[in-house]
């Protein structure tokens, strides 16, 4: 089972950050989390992940609380093609194995213009 | 840098059948990963080949089978099919190094009639 907990769907207005929250309780110190997104058949797409900083590229900004209990994920001025499933994931077994993603529903992000 | 290359894209088999998809991951990468998604269930982890062995794998029956090349390259063998195998088919390719990302192919549609 996913050890992630995500709201199933959330709207966002075009042009204004979108905040994608996620729940992992159960994480482990040596656990990061990872977020992916996948547009409507095809294959997830990485954007973004972290242990416990505060990461940021070109896509995204990954927030994560002190405890490391829930992270949000911010993309800064959502577009219509950010509309997309996305997918909070920490890893199964703490090894840092990559190679097994377990996914959860995931959140469905719908940006409106 | 060339992506994940799956093929085919598209296939419709009949029932009984089997079928093998294929999967050539990014350059340098010698992690491969197969995941099923179907509407019901979701993204569903398969199993995991580094460096030409099975490193994980998921819960799924025999008849889901894989293996991976000296090159990297991959394929993952479905016998016996059934409707319920219907599904798109993901390969993802990681350097298999601990804590990086996964990158996905577009994946293969296989239709069971």
């Amino acid at each position: 089972d996913a050890k992630t907990t995500q709201p199933p769907s959330m709207d966002c207005a075009e042009g204004r950050a979108a905040n994608l929250p996620c729940n992992h309780s159960t994480i482990s110190g040596n656990e990061y989390v990872y977020w992916y997104r996948q547009i409507h058949s095809q294959g997830p797409q990485y954007i973004i992940h972290g242990l416990k900083n505060n990461e940021t590229n070109e896509m995204a900004s990954l927030i994560i609380t002190e405890d490391r209990k829930s992270s949000t994920l911010i993309l800064p001025h959502a577009t219509l093609r950010d509309t997309a499933v996305y997918y909070c994931i920490v890893s199964y077994d703490g090894s840092g194995n990559t190679g097994k993603l377990i996914f959860g529903q995931g959140t469905t992000l719908q940006v409106k213009p | 840098k060339a992506g994940v290359t799956q093929t085919p894209r598209y296939l419709i088999k009949t029932r009984g059948q089997q079928v093998t998809l294929s999967c050539s991951p990014i350059s340098g990468h010698r992690s491969v990963s197969w995941y099923q998604q179907t509407p019901g269930q979701g993204l569903q982890f398969l199993f995991e080949y580094f460096s030409e062995t099975q490193r994980n794998k998921g819960n799924f029956p025999g008849r889901f089978s894989g293996r991976q090349f000296s090159n990297s390259r991959s394929e993952m063998n479905v016998s016996t099919l059934e409707l319920g195998d219907s599904a798109l088919y993901l390969c993802a390719s990681s350097s298999g190094l601990m804590n990086t990302e996964a990158f996905f192919g577009q994946g293969t549609r296989l239709t069971v009639v």
